[in-house]
């Protein structure tokens, strides 16, 4: 079974502030994807990272996937915050048509 | 142009009691997924049709989830005798195409279902 560790699992920090969240696995994917979640509401997607290495940026937001496809960051700067929320990062399997799996997620807020 | 809807948004049910829980994935739309997502947990697959066909049911946590999408569109996830542990969101997805994780999903808002 593979799995998704992710930490923090709650983060809070002043608007301003930059911060990284961490997903690390044993397995080694073929893609990671990271979702954002906010209450209420299902996830959205932020962005897929395929090659090891790979960085990819949103705005503020700056998404690395490791050498080795075992795991993956996200890193906000200046934090806002609109950012608040859940992020989940989710892996898709070597072998073929297999689900997603899900981390736990980081729960974030930023404080104004 | 309109997302993946569910309905309903709340359920409350009495332990032992069957729900039915009903997803609109986008149109057109050829892959459904169903997650479980308990407080403080992340998504966790169930279920995956591509159109009609029920391709990997091996999340359903006992016989007594059951899931259909009888014309390739409107899918239903059924939940006979509700247990308390059965308590969660419940979320659907669907995405464009034929891959069960590759594409992108697009989700819904989800249900929560409480069983009391």
């Amino acid at each position: 079974t593979q799995l998704l560790e992710q930490s923090p699992q709650f983060l809070s920090i002043q608007e301003g502030e930059n911060l990284t969240v961490y997903c690390n696995s044993s397995s080694v994917f073929s893609s990671l994807q990271w979702y954002r979640q906010e209450p209420g509401e299902g996830p959205v997607l932020l962005v897929t990272v395929v090659t090891g290495g790979e960085v990819k940026k949103l705005k503020r937001l700056t998404f690395q996937f490791g050498d080795a496809r075992k795991d993956s960051s996200l890193h906000i700067t200046a934090a806002q915050p609109g950012d608040t929320g859940l992020y989940l990062c989710a892996g898709t399997g070597l072998s073929g048509n297999t689900p997603l799996v899900f981390g736990k997620g980081t729960r974030l807020s930023v404080i104004a | 142009g309109a997302g993946v809807s569910q309905s309903p948004r709340y359920k409350v049910a009495k332990r032992g009691q069957d729900v039915a829980l009903r997803c609109d994935p986008i149109s057109g739309h050829v892959s459904l997924f169903w997650y479980q997502q308990a407080l403080g947990q992340g998504p966790e697959f169930l279920t995956y049709f591509q159109n009609e066909a029920q391709l990997d049911k091996s999340g359903l946590p006992s016989d007594r989830f059951f899931a259909e999408r009888p014309e390739g569109s409107v899918s239903t996830l059924k939940i006979q005798r509700t247990q308390q542990e059965d308590s969660a969101v419940y979320l659907c997805a669907s995405s464009q195409q034929t891959s069960a994780s590759t594409d992108t999903q697009y989700f819904g808002p989800g249900t929560r279902l409480t069983v009391l």
